[in-house]
């Protein structure tokens, strides 16, 4: 596709349950982010992947996050028991090189409002 | 302290006016700097990129780094009501880590009058 592509645009989860936000990066891009982007702040760094490697999961709040990018191309952040404190845009971004050389700037897809009730 | 300041605002300007948009950061050793436009419940989208001390001009924007002093600006001239959004300030870099992480600021809010 011509950008990224993010699905669901919005979720609403009931306090508990668990999500899984899908994310499809623009074709051959190697590095892939999620954000997390609270009303009124600026993203927040989630976790990165370079290709099918999640070298870099210092963002994730708590053991309920988990992102996965199996084949290297799409990505899905899954929350578990989710609270409401995970009300949030969650925004993920690719961009085309990776690590180690002058890494390119990174697009953004729509993003994935989620609210928990 | 916060790794990256931006004045939050909301700065009003009037049409036509050059609006201005300030960005300090707190690691030196960064190295690559971003200003992302982001319109209400939409998605941030870059607009400009800057690498070097000085200024790098596209169109209507101008992007100012000066490293020394760890600031970093966006210029937006003859302002239009379609630039009116948050203006986030992106670093990546910060704290000498990663080279792949971007670090934002809160955003400015930028109101262009009719």
């Amino acid at each position: 596709g011509a950008g990224v592509s993010q699905s669901p645009r919005y979720k609403v989860a009931k306090r508990g349950q668990d999500v899984a936000l899908r994310c499809d990066p623009i074709s051959g891009h190697v590095s892939l982010f999620w954000y997390q982007q609270a009303l009124g702040q600026g993203p927040e760094f989630l976790t990165y992947f370079q290709n099918e490697a999640q070298l870099d999961k210092s963002g994730l709040p708590s053991d309920r996050f988990f992102a996965e990018r199996p084949e290297g191309s799409v990505s899905t952040l899954k929350i578990q028991r989710t609270q409401q404190e995970d009300s949030a845009v969650y925004l993920c971004a690719s961009s085309l090189v990776g690590q180690g050389v002058k890494v390119t700037e990174a697009f953004f897809g729509q993003g994935t409002r989620l609210t928990v009730v | 302290q916060k790794e990256v300041e931006q004045n939050s605002g909301p700065l009003s300007v009037p049409e036509g006016a050059i609006a201005s948009l300030n960005c300090t950061y707190s690691d030196r050793g960064s190295q690559s700097f971003f200003w992302y436009r982001q319109y209400s419940g939409k998605s941030p989208e870059l607009i400009m990129s800057i690498y070097s001390n000085g200024d790098k001009e596209d169109g209507r924007f101008t992007a100012q780094l000066n490293k020394a002093s760890q600031y970093v600006s966006l210029l937006i001239r003859d302002s239009q009501p379609s630039d009116s959004a948050t203006y986030l300030c992106a670093v990546r870099g910060l704290g000498g880590g990663s080279n792949y992480k971007l670090t934002f600021g809160k955003g400015t809010l930028l109101t262009v009058n009719p």
